[in-house]
């Protein structure tokens, strides 16, 4: 499958900062992208997906954005806190048949109080 | 309601065991899928069943099999250990098999020795 990948693989910030997160992907044919988030001995958690149609959507505290020019893809965490600390996981998928996920390697995300 | 459940937490093997690993997913969900996650790396898809039926298969060896019942559940099994099939074996599960629809269990952590 296509490749899903990410810019940097840690990132500390400071509580109450907002996290951005950053993913780039190489196949334009997903219709689906995924953030999740894995704590320590856990599956991983969804946490907000966008159809390839958008560029942006938002939820609780966390925003997606999408750039299909650049195929770039990114998660924005508003007042981070210690419960956010956790590997974040992008995730592209295609409703083709193929259903399946494509997850890139993980961003480590270290708050600091 | 509960949410994806495997079994074992945990399990430890030796080198050519078989081993079976069981997955029961969200009540009234018809799909699962299987996912293999080595340490430090994004999940990797294995199989996809729906209505007990197969309906994708990752780039893994035939050592690798599974099945769903008719209550939905499911079993991955993996003959022949290798010390590099070590890893976190993740279970998701979804009503219709889409990739973007699914919830992940807490995994079955397998160590080959």
């Amino acid at each position: 499958g296509e490749s899903v990948g990410l810019h940097l693989p840690t990132l500390s910030v400071q509580e109450g900062d907002n996290s951005i997160i950053n993913c780039a992907y190489s196949n334009s044919a997903s219709d689906y992208f995924i953030w999740y988030k894995q704590e320590s001995g856990k599956g991983p958690q969804f946490i907000i997906d966008i159809r390839s149609n958008m560029d942006k959507r938002q939820g609780q505290r966390v925003t997606v954005l999408l750039n299909k020019t650049v195929k770039h893809l990114s998660l924005q965490i508003a007042a981070t806190q210690p419960g956010d600390s956790a590997v974040y996981f992008c995730a592209e998928t295609r409703e083709n048949g193929a259903n399946n996920l494509f997850f890139g390697t993980g961003t480590r995300l270290t708050v600091i109080p | 309601d509960a949410g994806v459940t495997q079994s074992p937490t945990h399990l430890i093997k030796t080198r050519g065991q078989h081993v079976t690993l069981r997955c029961s997913p969200i009540s009234g969900h018809k799909s699962v899928s299987w996912y293999q996650q080595v340490l430090g790396q994004g999940p990797q898809f294995i199989f996809q069943y729906y209505e007990k039926e197969e309906r994708g298969r990752g780039n893994f060896p035939d050592r690798f099999s599974a099945r769903q019942f008719p209550n939905y559940s499911s079993e991955l099994n993996v003959n022949a250990l290798l010390l590099g099939d070590s890893a976190l074996y993740l279970c998701a599960s979804s009503f219709f098999p889409l990739g973007h629809e699914q919830f992940f269990g807490p995994g079955t952590r397998l160590t080959v020795l």
